[in-house]
């Protein structure tokens, strides 16, 4: 079975640019996560994918961040326009669909961006 | 309020020692799930274990061994003679069951030298 898989895994971009940054979950898996580690701090959450709506994007810093998850398949998370302290590193991580509880969370490798 | 606590930033130890990496949690949810997850160099994030809050059985595989105390709100992680190539940060993570985000820690660098 196929993991998480995230592209690209870097992306170097100038302030003030668009990046989007692309997740495939693993197959059958309808909880769909992205998070992001910046330098040396804790991961933290953006938001939450059930199939292809929002349940919680309480995380999210700013407009300048969009999700969309057509379909409820792949999931892109854009960034518009860009600034220094977007950098870090974006996971994207997917779980099966369970009724309360907590199903593990499986984390692909990680798009690292860097805003110059 | 949930939150994650790992106090140690950075290990360092020679090979065949063990090592514990500690994780002290706060939740006032009673049905709740804690998480270790380690992070090599290569940089991908891999789940290694899972327990829920009603379940306080110690666990072990092979080297890797979980100690979880709710009196002390902790989910220690100790590797019993370490290897080199459990060099890597390892995140303790906690989720509850009124939301599906998992709150990390810090993470601990662990280095094992030869």
């Amino acid at each position: 079975e196929a993991g998480v898989t995230q592209f690209p895994s870097h992306s170097v971009i100038e302030k003030g640019q668009t990046v989007t940054l692309r997740c495939d979950p693993i197959s059958g898996h309808d909880n769909l996560y992205w998070y992001r580690r910046v330098m040396g701090k804790e991961i933290k959450f953006l938001l939450h994918f059930v199939k292809e709506s929002k349940q919680d994007e309480s995380g999210m810093p700013n407009n300048r961040f969009l999700a969309e998850r057509t379909g409820g398949t792949y999931s892109t998370l854009k960034v518009q326009p860009a600034e220094l302290e977007d950098s870090g590193v974006y996971f994207c991580a997917s779980s099966h669909l369970t009724s309360g509880g907590a199903d593990t969370q499986y984390f692909g490798p990680g798009t690292r961006l860097t805003v110059l | 309020a949930q939150k994650v606590t790992q106090a140690q930033t950075e290990i360092s130890v020679v090979e065949k020692e063990d090592v514990t990496l500690d994780c002290v949690y706060e939740t006032r949810d009673t049905t709740y799930y804690l998480f270790w997850y380690k992070q090599p160099p290569s940089g991908e994030l891999v789940f290694l274990i899972r327990r829920n809050s009603f379940d306080e059985q110690n666990e072990i595989s092979g080297r890797y061994s979980w100690n979880f105390q709710k009196s002390t709100s902790s989910f220690n992680f100790t590797i019993t003679a370490s290897q080199v190539v459990d060099s890597a940060v390892y995140f303790c993570a906690l989720n509850t069951y009124n939301t599906d985000k998992l709150i990390f820690g810090t993470g601990t660098r662990l280095q094992v030298f030869p």
